[in-house]
């Protein structure tokens, strides 16, 4: 069974930083590129970034472009997003998912970040 | 990036059919078969309930289909019941390695 595990949200002030994991299991990880999704409270989704198996192709929503950083470290089957100069409408839950050939078609749980002073 | 615009909310009586639309651009949905819609319910993770315009994961009824022309994707959910109430999304290839969402459509079911 595919799993996908997100963390390392909460809170934090504006212009600070963040870090996001997703633990991934129950399929072959290096096979797959992977996604960042989030959701702001009461909104609809919104796609944040791509990283491809070897990390050779990465892209960014130009909302993003320049604070937020994918990676991926395949010896440990993990997805990271480095969030820096996050803004308060940064906020919102952010979702891995597993991208195929075709879709995004397995996702995480969820991780909330919230952006206050 | 802009997003695809979808109505923001359609409901029917259980039995009934509803279809969703999304409208993209000769950038996105009219430039490629990679049309996805999600289901998602409150506090729940988006769930994958058609791909490929129009082809149904495994686990997800026959009720549920899709269809595309032109720029316009289209989400129908035919002999509708109460647990088909929840948010549904579409969501098309962009081009560049990137993904673009739809509004998102509240589905009633009256």
């Amino acid at each position: 069974e595919v799993q996908l595990v997100e963390s390392g949200g909460g809170l934090v002030k504006p212009g600070g930083s963040l870090r996001l994991s997703c633990a991934a299991s129950g399929f072959t990880f290096t096979d797959y590129s992977m996604d960042w999704v989030r959701q702001a409270p009461g909104k609809g989704l919104e796609w944040v970034a791509s990283i491809s198996t070897s990390s050779t192709l990465i892209s960014y929503a130009d909302s993003v472009k320049g604070r937020f950083t994918i990676s991926r470290d395949n010896a440990r089957d993990s997805l990271y997003l480095q969030m820096n100069s996050l803004r308060t409408d940064d906020t919102a839950v952010y979702y891995c998912a597993r991208e195929t050939a075709v879709t995004l078609d397995s996702w995480g749980q969820g991780t909330l970040v919230a952006v206050s002073s | 990036q802009s997003a695809l615009t979808q109505p923001r909310s359609v409901s029917g009586s259980p039995g009934q059919s509803v279809t969703i639309s999304c409208t993209g651009t000769s950038s996105d949905v009219g430039s490629y078969k990679l049309v996805s819609w999600y289901q998602q319910h409150p506090g729940r993770a988006p769930r994958l309930m058609i791909f490929d315009v129009s082809a149904r994961p495994s686990g997800v009824p026959d009720r549920f289909s899709g269809s595309k022309s032109g720029n316009t994707a289209s989400l129908t959910i035919s002999g509708l019941q109460a647990e088909d109430e929840a948010d549904y999304y579409c969501c098309s290839y962009a081009g560049s390695y990137n993904w673009v969402f739809g509004g998102g459509t509240k589905l009633t079911v009256l």
